[in-house]
């Protein structure tokens, strides 16, 4: 069946800093991956999305992921975090032609001023 | 363009009631999902409609239960509401076609 880690529950960086953040799933074949973010009382947005093709990719807000399917890894980067990053961020795979979504657990960003 | 938009934005039921949540898609997109945040639980697949129909469900029991009517909005119902059923659902929505999903801000249903 396929899932989907986030093995960090919380992470704190200081403004300024890079930020990684990581996601590892499991399934038969190459899935669609995603990242979403949620401000607190706020629904998910989209920061990217990758189907096939570069396996790094360029979302909103200046932040990227890259595909490592040996790893079965796509982490979320972003060279200098800004305060408004701090948010919830969540990894997740889409099945291809059923259009189901598997979230990670989340990841919860606090930003140091 | 009018988002995915859900209503009521909170509701308060007691244990044993029934809940309704309401959700619109985007214009133009016929695949409606739900998903339940519960706390430290993440986002769990609820349902997944398209074209009228249930395409797709989580590991959820019988009572929560939804429809989608023909202007592709969409209803959860969940029956005999229990304590661990509060939780934000979320709806979202996407082309037949398409493959990301756009999502509403949720509605926070408390139960008492």
């Amino acid at each position: 069946a396929q899932s989907v880690t986030q093995p960090d529950i919380h992470i704190t960086v200081s403004e300024g800093a890079s930020l990684e953040l990581r996601c590892n799933y499991s399934y038969g074949a190459t899935p669609y991956l995603f990242w979403y973010v949620q401000s607190p009382g706020q629904g998910l947005q989209l920061l990217l999305k990758y189907f096939s093709g570069d396996t790094l990719v360029q979302g909103i807000k200046g932040f990227e992921a890259e595909f490592k399917r040996s790893q079965s890894s796509f982490n979320l980067r972003k060279p200098s975090v800004h305060w408004s990053d701090a948010a919830e961020y969540f990894c997740a795979v889409g099945e291809p032609g059923t259009y189901k979504y598997i979230f990670g657990t989340g990841t919860r960003l606090k930003v140091l001023a | 363009e009018a988002g995915v938009t859900q209503s009521p934005t909170h509701l308060i039921k007691t244990r044993g009631q029934q809940a309704t949540l309401r959700c619109s898609p985007i214009s133009g997109h016929t695949s409606v999902y739900w998903y339940q945040q519960a706390l430290g639980l993440g986002l769990q697949f609820l349902l997944w409609y398209d074209e009228g129909e249930e395409r797709n469900r989580g590991n959820f029991p019988p009572r929560f239960s939804g429809r989608q009517f023909p202007n592709y909005s969409s209803e959860l119902n969940v029956n005999a509401l229990e304590l661990e059923d509060s939780a934000l659902y979320l709806c979202a929505s996407s082309f037949r076609t398409g493959t990301e999903a756009f999502f509403g801000q949720g509605t926070r249903l408390t139960v008492v």
